[in-house]
């Protein structure tokens, strides 16, 4: 079992549609960070949490640390914020980076 | 805000050539930088630290001869692979830390034929 799961995987919604992305841990975390990843590849970090909620924008982000999960929220969805979303949490048993990184989750909005 | 830069985007090359990647942090300095590889529809996969002014550390199975990292300055971390051969063909992308914020280069797509 992976130690950081995304779901869903794959995500198709019409633009203006409220998108979340969910982000399931399984070990103690110091921090959680959610990145975006366009389709050239380059990977913008959206947020570092560690606690509570943060909100920049369209985007709202989310963690429980006693249920070890998060959620990624795009509101008002735009053919723009069509990308790869990828959790990342920062633990103890990450590689030297201190990072596990989940699979992604591919998000297209259609016009 | 803080930036990676990485190039080239994109290379295609020879098998039998080295081929070298450039990561370079623009306005902090990062003693440390990551490499990763990630293969499509994969989770990024570090292949090794990049420290400065000393020797790279490799992740298990990483061969070190073939990945060859040189970070000479607090700002400029070079990935070279060596003999390229098909099965090197890959996205390879690094990142280095501010802090507590991660910035990622936008990443090289590497084909060998």
């Amino acid at each position: 079992k992976n130690e950081v799961e995304q779901s869903p995987q794959n995500l198709t919604a019409q633009e203006g549609e409220f998108i979340t992305i969910n982000c399931s841990y399984s070990v103690g975390i110091s921090a959680l960070h959610w990145l975006q990843q366009h389709p050239g590849g380059g990977i913008v970090s959206l947020f570092m949490l560690s606690s509570g909620k943060k909100k920049h924008g369209r985007l709202i982000a989310t963690i429980n640390i006693q249920e070890k999960h998060s959620s990624l929220h795009i509101t008002a969805s735009h053919p723009r914020d069509s990308a790869v979303y990828i959790c990342a949490v920062r633990s103890p048993r990450g590689g030297a980076d201190g990072l596990t990184f989940g699979k992604g989750t591919h998000l297209i909005i259609q016009p | 805000g803080a930036v990676v830069s990485q190039h080239p985007s994109w290379v295609i090359c020879k098998s039998g050539t080295s081929v070298k990647i450039e990561c370079r942090s623009l306005d902090f300095q990062a003693t440390t930088m990551f490499w990763y590889r990630q293969f499509p529809k994969q989770s990024l996969m570090l292949m090794a630290t990049s420290n400065e002014g000393s020797k790279a550390t490799y992740e298990q199975g990483v061969e070190k001869d073939k990945f060859l990292i040189n970070h000479a300055s607090l700002t400029l971390s070079t990935l070279t692979v060596t003999s390229a051969h098909p099965e090197d063909s890959s996205f390879y992308i690094c990142s280095a830390r501010d802090y507590e914020k991660l910035f990622f280069g936008s990443g090289t797509q590497l084909s060998v034929l």
